[in-house]
C-alpha cells in the first residue's frame, strides 16, 4: 500500500520524440504526486506536480496526466532534447514523507 | 543550487567505522527529510524532523540514527558501517506551498565503505 510502481526502467526516444513514463499507486490517503529528475551527480529536482482533483496539469513541454479511478499518473515529455536525459522518478505524498518510484533512465538521441 | 547544503560530498570509509552526514536546510523550511539511493534501491526513505522532533521513520538501519538541531540544521549517523551501506544520501527540506510539502534536495554525500 505504500509502494509506488514506475515503467519503464529504461527508455530510449529520438530528440523531437515523446517520452512517456507511466507510475501506479494503491493507497488512495497518496494526495500530492509529484515528478522529479535527477542528472548524474546532482540530487533529484522537482519537475512538475499534481493534486487528485486534477486530470492533467501542463508546464512547457512537461505533462502530468492523472487517473484517479486506475490510480495510474504519468509524465509525457513533448518533443524529448537530448538535455532532457536524466533519471525521472515519480512520487507520492501520504501526508507524512514522499514515497518513490524505482526511476526511469531517459536517454534522448539527437 | 538548491539552497539544501550537505557536507561532506564524499566520504570513504572502512567498514566498522562511524560517520557523520551534516546537513542544512534552506532558510525557513522547518522539516528535513533522508534518503538514501543506491544502485539497487532506488530512493529509500529514512526519516523525517520537523523543528527538531522526529516526525516519521522509514527503512531506517538500528546503526543509523539521526537528529535535528535548535538552528535546524540535521547530521544523520552511521555507525559499524558495512560494505552495503555504500550509497548516496540525500537530506531535503520542505516547504507548503498550495496545500503540498515540497521537497527540495541536495547534492548528496557519497559514502563508500571498503
Amino acid at each position: 500500500q505504500q509502494q509506488v510502481k514506475q515503467s519503464p526502467q529504461s527508455l530510449i526516444v529520438q530528440k523531437g520524440g515523446i517520452s512517456i513514463i507511466n507510475c501506479a499507486y494503491e493507497n488512495t490517503a497518496f494526495d500530492y504526486f509529484p515528478w522529479y529528475q535527477q542528472f548524474p551527480g546532482k540530487g533529484p529536482a522537482l519537475l512538475i506536480a499534481i493534486r487528485p482533483d486534477v486530470s492533467e496539469k501542463k508546464e512547457g513541454r512537461f505533462t502530468i496526466s492523472f487517473n484517479k479511478s486506475a490510480k495510474q499518473f504519468s509524465l509525457h515529455i513533448m518533443d524529448s532534447q537530448p538535455g532532457d536525459s536524466a533519471t525521472y522518478f515519480c512520487a507520492a505524498f501520504p501526508p507524512d514523507k514522499l514515497i518513490f518510484g524505482t526511476g526511469t533512465r531517459l536517454q534522448v538521441f539527437p | 543550487d538548491s539552497g539544501v547544503t550537505q557536507t561532506p560530498k564524499h566520504l570513504i570509509t572502512a567498514t566498522g567505522q562511524r560517520v557523520t552526514l551534516r546537513c542544512s536546510p534552506r532558510s525557513g523550511d522547518l522539516s528535513v527529510y533522508w534518503y538514501q539511493q543506491s544502485l539497487d534501491q532506488g530512493l529509500q526513505f529514512l526519516i523525517q524532523y520537523y523543528n527538531g522532533e522526529e516526525r516519521a521513520k522509514g527503512n531506517i538501519l538500528e546503526r543509523f540514527s539521526a537528529q535535528q538541531f535548535p538552528d535546524l540544521h540535521s547530521e544523520l549517523n552511521l555507525s559499524s558501517l558495512e560494505l552495503g551501506d555504500s550509497a548516496l544520501y540525500f537530506c531535503a527540506s520542505s516547504v507548503m506551498e498550495s496545500g503540498a510539502n515540497v521537497l527540495t534536495f541536495g547534492a548528496g554525500s557519497r559514502l563508500t565503505v571498503l
